[in-house]
């Protein structure tokens, strides 16, 4: 399996533009993570879905966030309108079932600067 | 709700040395636990994890890690460092019940000396 895939791997935008990043998880996962990362805050859990259903979206930090999973492979984590203050690493994680002790796989991230 | 520590942000370690990364974490029950590594530009990796049985969990690269009820600490260790050790490293507690939710520490930085 070619592991997580997110994309783009780097996005450039000016500050007020819609950005979004894009992630398929590994095949037969169920369960779907975005995390920020940034120095100041580290890693932040935004949003996880179960069977593409969300299930905690506690971390979104604003409704300029929203994400999506329409289907077992694909899910969306959109910013609109983007702030430089968005600036950061996102990455998408997945795992078999979810569960407590499973472990997480993560993607290479998509470095997010908004200018 | 759970929550971990990495007191130490930067750790500069001489090659061939022995290696400690220190993660103390704060769950009302028994956790999950894990150790991820994060190179340059990538994503992160799991190293180990424990959530029941022997307390010293072995993992990958020659890592172990401790867990000590007593002291809610699960600290990283390796007996000899490499070059290629050098990364960050992200201690993380997840809730033994229902679905996962992986709380991070903020990382601890190896930099590791010729």
């Amino acid at each position: 399996d070619a592991g997580v895939i997110q994309s783009p791997r780097h996005e450039v935008t000016e500050m007020g533009q819609e950005v979004t990043l894009r992630c398929k998880p590994i095949s037969g996962h169920n369960s779907l993570f975005w995390y920020r990362q940034t120095m100041m805050r580290g890693l932040e859990l935004l949003i996880y879905f179960n069977n593409n259903v969300p299930i905690d979206d506690s971390g979104m930090p604003e409704d300029r966030f929203s994400a999506k999973m329409p289907n077992a492979s694909f899910s969306t984590l959109k910013i609109q309108p983007s702030e430089p203050r968005d600036s950061a690493v996102y990455f998408c994680a997945s795992s078999l079932d979810g569960r407590g002790g499973t472990e997480a796989f993560f993607g290479q991230g998509t470095r997010l600067t908004v200018v | 709700a759970q929550s971990v520590t990495q007191p130490d942000i930067h750790i500069t370690v001489s090659e061939g040395a022995s290696l400690e990364l220190r993660c103390n974490y704060s769950y009302g029950a028994t956790p999950y636990l894990f150790w991820y590594v994060q190179s340059p530009g990538q994503g992160l990796q799991l190293l180990l994890k424990y959530f029941s049985g022997d307390t010293l969990v072995q993992g990958i690269k020659g890592f172990e890690a401790e867990f000590k009820r007593s002291q809610s600490s699960f600290n990283l260790r390796k007996p000899s460092v490499h070059w290629s050790d050098a990364a960050e490293y992200f201690c993380a507690v997840g809730a033994n019940t229902g679905f996962q939710k992986l709380v991070f520490g903020t990382g601890t930085r190896l930099l590791v000396s010729p």
